[in-house]
C-alpha cells in the first residue's frame, strides 16, 4: 500500500488557477471513484474540499473542483485568492477497506 | 453540528500503548452508516489513515500498523477508542479521530492531539 504521488509545492498568482495531481496505481485511484482532497492550514485539522472524485460538500467554494483520469486524480482551483494557500492531501480507497493518502501538496499564492 | 474530540496522554513511553478516545456530539455512533475512523500526522509530514470501526463492532486497519492497533468502540458513552502498543519515537504525531463513510467523505475531523513517545 504505497502512498499517491503529489508534487510537492505548487504556486500561482491570485486569480489564477491552479490544478494538484495525484497519482496512484490501477489498484487504487484508478481502480474506485474514491478520490477526496483536504485542505489544510497550518496547526489545523484537514477539511474535506471534495469527495467522490469530484463532489463538493455543502459550503465549499465551486472555485474547488476534482477530476479523474486513469490512474491520475487532480484537484483544481480557481480564482486563486490568498486563503487558498494550505497543503492539500488527496486519498483514495484501495479495496478491502483502507486507505491511502498522497504525500501532500503545499500551495503558494504569489 | 458534528464535533469529534479527542482525549488521552500527550507523553508516552517507549515500548508503551498509546490509548486515545474520540468523543463524539452532534451525532450517534449507533445509528449507523458511519466510519469512526483514526488518523495520524507525523511531525511536518503528510496524513496516513490508522484505521476505521463500524457501529457494530466490525475493525478495518492500515496493514502496515495492523499488529499494533486496536480499535473499539463504546455506544454506550459515543465514544471510540485507539490503542496503539509497542509504540516508538516514529509514533510521535498529531491523531486526529474523523467521522467518514469508509470510502472517500471523511466529513467531520477532530481537532487533533498530539502525542509525543519518549522516555
Amino acid at each position: 500500500q504505497s502512498a499517491l504521488t503529489q508534487p510537492a509545492s505548487v504556486s500561482g498568482s491570485p486569480g489564477q488557477s491552479i490544478t494538484i495531481s495525484c497519482t496512484g496505481t490501477s489498484s487504487d485511484v484508478g481502480a474506485y471513484n474514491y478520490v477526496s482532497w483536504y485542505q489544510q492550514h497550518p496547526g489545523t485539522a484537514p477539511k474535506l474540499m471534495i469527495y467522490g472524485v469530484s463532489n463538493r460538500p455543502s459550503g465549499i467554494s465551486s472555485r474547488f473542483s476534482g477530476s479523474k483520469s486513469g490512474n491520475t486524480a487532480s484537484l483544481t482551483i480557481s480564482g486563486l485568492q490568498a486563503e487558498d494557500e494550505a497543503d492539500y492531501y488527496c486519498s483514495s480507497y484501495t479495496g478491502s477497506s483502507t486507505l491511502v493518502f498522497g504525500g501532500g501538496t503545499s500551495l503558494t499564492v504569489l | 453540528q458534528v464535533q469529534l474530540q479527542e482525549s488521552g496522554p500527550g507523553l508516552v513511553k517507549p515500548s508503551q500503548t498509546l490509548s486515545l478516545t474520540c468523543t463524539v456530539s452532534g451525532d450517534s455512533i449507533s445509528s449507523g452508516g458511519y466510519y469512526w475512523s483514526w488518523m495520524h500526522q507525523h511531525p511536518g509530514k503528510g496524513l496516513e489513515w490508522i484505521g476505521y470501526i463500524y457501529y457494530s463492532g466490525s475493525t478495518y486497519y492500515n496493514p502496515s500498523l495492523k499488529s499494533r492497533v486496536t480499535i473499539s468502540v463504546d455506544t454506550s458513552k459515543n465514544q471510540f477508542s485507539l490503542k496503539l502498543s509497542s509504540v516508538t519515537a516514529a509514533d510521535t504525531a498529531v491523531y486526529y479521530c474523523v467521522r467518514g463513510d469508509g470510502y472517500s467523505r471523511f466529513d467531520y475531523w477532530g481537532q487533533g492531539t498530539l502525542v509525543t513517545v519518549s522516555s
